[in-house]
C-alpha cells in the first residue's frame, strides 16, 4: 500500500515567483495537512483539510493557500516567493478521526 | 501556551546504551503526544504515541514515559543502535488538530 506521495521532490524557484506543491494521501485517508520545516527546526503547521474543507490554518501569510480535491489529494500554493520560504514542505495524511498522522518525504523548495 | 520544549538539542550515545529525550508542554488540553523519527532528506516517521491517561507505553526498544502533573513526557531508546542515529521530534496535539512539534534532538549512536 502506497504511503503519502509528494511531488516534486526538489524545486528551485526565483524570488517573486509562484510555486505549486502536490500531495496524494494514503488510500482511504480523507484529511491532509501541510507543514513547513526550516532546516534545523521542527515542522510548523500551515493548513489542514478534511473532506475538502479547510479545518485549520497556521500563522502563515496570505501568500500561502491550499485546496483539497474530490479524490482527497491536495495542492499547496505559495505566491510571491521570498528567500525565507526556502524549506522542506511536508504533507501528512490522517484517516478521518484517527490522530495518527503519516508524513510524505516532502518537497525541498529552494528560493534564490 | 502552544509550545512544546524539547531537550537536549543533541545527544551522543554508545551502542547498547540508553538514549533519553525529554519534552515539556504548557497546554493541559493537549491529549495526544507522538514521537517522530526523521532521517536526513526524509519526512518524519511516526515511532510511538501516548495519551495522557497512560503513564507509560512500550513498543520494542522504544518507551514513552508520561508525567501529567509535571506536563512532561520523554522517549527512552533502549539498547541504542547506530541505525537509530536520526533526529527525533516530540509533538502534541488536540485530537485531530494540528501537531505542535518540539525543536528536535539529533541523536548519534557510535559503535
Amino acid at each position: 500500500d502506497a504511503g503519502v506521495t509528494q511531488s516534486p521532490t526538489h524545486l528551485i524557484k526565483t524570488r517573486g515567483q509562484h510555486v505549486t506543491l502536490r500531495c496524494s494521501p494514503i488510500s482511504g485517508h480523507k484529511s491532509v495537512s501541510w507543514y513547513q520545516q526550516v532546516l534545523g527546526q521542527g515542522p510548523q503547521f500551515i493548513f489542514q483539510y478534511y473532506e475538502k474543507e479547510e479545518r485549520g490554518r497556521g500563522n502563515f501569510p496570505d501568500r500561502f493557500s491550499a485546496r483539497q480535491f474530490p479524490n482527497y489529494s491536495s495542492e499547496l500554493n505559495v505566491n510571491a516567493l521570498l528567500l525565507g520560504d526556502s524549506a522542506l514542505y511536508l504533507c501528512a495524511s490522517r484517516q478521518g478521526a484517527s490522530t495518527e498522522a503519516f508524513f510524505g518525504q516532502g518537497t525541498r523548495l529552494t528560493v534564490v | 501556551q502552544q509550545q512544546v520544549k524539547q531537550s537536549p538539542q543533541s545527544l551522543i550515545v554508545q551502542k547498547g546504551g540508553i538514549s533519553i529525550i525529554n519534552c515539556a508542554y504548557e497546554n493541559t488540553a493537549f491529549d495526544y503526544f507522538p514521537w517522530y523519527q526523521q532521517f536526513p532528506g526524509k519526512g518524519p516517521a511516526l515511532l510511538i504515541a501516548i495519551r495522557p491517561d497512560v503513564s507509560e507505553k512500550k513498543e520494542g526498544r522504544f518507551t514513552i514515559s508520561f508525567n501529567k502533573s509535571a506536563k512532561q513526557f520523554s522517549l527512552h531508546i533502549m539498547d541504542s543502535q547506530p541505525g537509530d542515529s536520526a533526529t527525533y521530534f516530540c509533538a502534541a496535539s488536540l485530537r485531530t488538530d494540528k501537531l505542535i512539534f518540539g525543536t528536535g534532538t539529533r541523536l548519534q549512536v557510535f559503535p
